[in-house]
């Protein structure tokens, strides 16, 4: 098992519509949790960050964590072109560990 | 505040050859990772170093080295390069402590380092 793994993609969804992101991980004792995104050509840089179970929200983009599952989730709501990227998973454990990353494309 | 620097930006070596690459942190932060991207492999953890010493190092060869500097600016070395290691080679710095903490450890990326090799 992969120590962070994520819906391979890649995701399409017309705009103004829901994408979901599902991220699971396999360490147990990790208590941070990280999405990121990336634009082609472009460096990954931080969307959202979440500690505790639940959801957390942050404009159009909701985080979403479950400890005992082991499950992050990102959801984008009103999804933009602006918004095609590919999104990162991201678990702190001894160190930061990052999943492949899931493809996204908003469609006009 | 600058952001993490790397340099060079683009290079291209031959096989064989070794090659170094710098990173310089956020300035204040002590912490360093170096990550692996490319298409195949996706996203891999290189090594991460806090205060001049090496934390935690991922599965890569010997060949993979690195060391950061008393002023927080980081080094990786790759020698004997193979046509496998062409890569976005990605530097981020944290201003995590030390101490595994909840929100801690917060990366920020620099633009990255892409290497191919002939």
């Amino acid at each position: 098992q992969k120590e962070v793994e994520q819906n391979s993609g890649p995701l399409s969804v017309p705009e103004g519509a829901i994408a979901s992101l599902n991220c699971t991980y396999s360490d147990r004792v990790s208590q941070s949790f990280f999405w990121y995104r990336q634009y082609s050509g472009k460096s990954p840089e931080l969307i959202m960050s979440i500690y505790s179970n639940g959801d957390k929200e942050d404009g159009r983009f909701t985080a979403q964590l479950n400890k005992a599952s082991q499950y992050v989730s990102l959801l984008i709501r009103d999804s933009q072109p602006s918004d095609s990227a590919t999104y990162l998973c991201a678990v702190n454990m001894r160190d930061m560990r990052f999943g492949a990353g899931t493809r996204l494309t908003v469609k006009p | 505040k600058a952001g993490v620097t790397q340099t060079p930006r683009y290079l291209i070596k031959t096989r064989g050859q070794q090659v170094t690459l710098s990173c310089s942190p956020i300035s204040g932060h002590r912490s360093v990772s170096w990550y692996q991207q490319t298409p195949g492999q996706g996203f891999q953890f290189l090594f991460e170093y806090f205060s001049e010493t090496q934390r935690n190092k991922g599965n890569f060869p010997g060949r993979f080295s690195g060391r950061q500097f008393s002023n927080s600016r980081s080094e990786m070395n790759v020698s004997t390069l193979e046509l496998g290691d062409s890569a976005l080679y990605l530097c981020a710095s944290s201003s995590w402590g030390g101490v595994r903490e909840t929100g801690a450890n917060v990366l920020t990326f620099g633009a990255g380092s892409r290497l191919t090799v002939l």
